[in-house]
């Protein structure tokens, strides 16, 4: 039973255009999400996260919105780049801000950028 | 630099025998995890540690085994118990927060 759900396995957009990666999670519990990235032959890293207490978190090209009521959560890349060419993984967390011992992950998402 | 590293990169194993995956990290990391991913599927927790000479089961623990005698490493290993080994094998500690999480660069073993 998969509680946080990617359920697109890929997305292609041009350069320069909007990406916008979709996640969503069943577990009410849950109330810190992140983002991770992965290049391929590299292991993850952290791309981004939101607090439950809030509904968006920007930094830079990188945007997460976060729809407690839906238990739905979105990331968007603007403008997006062929460097962003990477496989995304959605992860969740119940309870304290991510310092939970466990972190539950999506499928994972690969968006390719075309320039 | 600090950092976590899992080697080897690629493992084969002949059905049936045990093979330890290795995961060393220099960050003082006190929590340690490991990960499977297959095909369609996103990371399941195999077992990971919060602090030397214990650890924990995650949701897939059956047929695996790990210890905890060094802060800076995790092996993982694989036993015969384990139906389907072949997969993606990752490895990852974290500070406090995941936001601090660093992941290794992953092994695949293939059981042929």
């Amino acid at each position: 039973d998969q509680q946080v759900k990617q359920n697109s396995p890929s997305l292609s957009v041009q350069e320069g255009r909007i990406s916008i990666l979709n996640c969503d999670y069943t577990n009410s519990m849950f109330d810190y999400f992140l983002w991770y990235k992965k290049y391929p032959a590299e292991g993850p890293t952290f791309l981004i996260s939101i607090s439950s207490i809030k509904d968006k978190n920007e930094d830079g090209r990188f945007t997460v919105f976060l729809n407690k009521s839906a238990k739905h959560l979105s990331l968007h890349i603007v403008p997006s780049q062929p460097g962003d060419s990477a496989v995304y993984f959605c992860a969740a967390s119940p309870f304290t801000q991510g310092g939970s011992e466990k972190l539950v992950f999506g499928k994972g998402m690969k968006l390719t950028v075309n320039p | 630099d600090g950092g976590i590293t899992q080697s080897p990169k690629y493992l084969f194993r002949k059905e049936g025998q045990n093979v330890t995956l290795s995961c060393e990290q220099n960050l003082n990391h006190d929590a340690m995890y490991w990960y499977r991913q297959d095909p369609g599927q996103g990371l399941r927790l195999i077992y990971y540690s919060q602090i030397v000479n214990d650890f924990q089961k995650g949701d897939i623990a059956e047929g695996y085994s790990v210890s905890r005698e060094k802060k800076e490493s995790f092996p993982l290993t694989v036993t015969s118990a384990q139906k389907n080994p072949t997969a993606f094998y990752l490895c990852a500690s974290r500070g406090f927060l995941w936001t601090e999480a660093f992941f290794g660069q992953g092994t695949r073993l293939t059981v042929v």
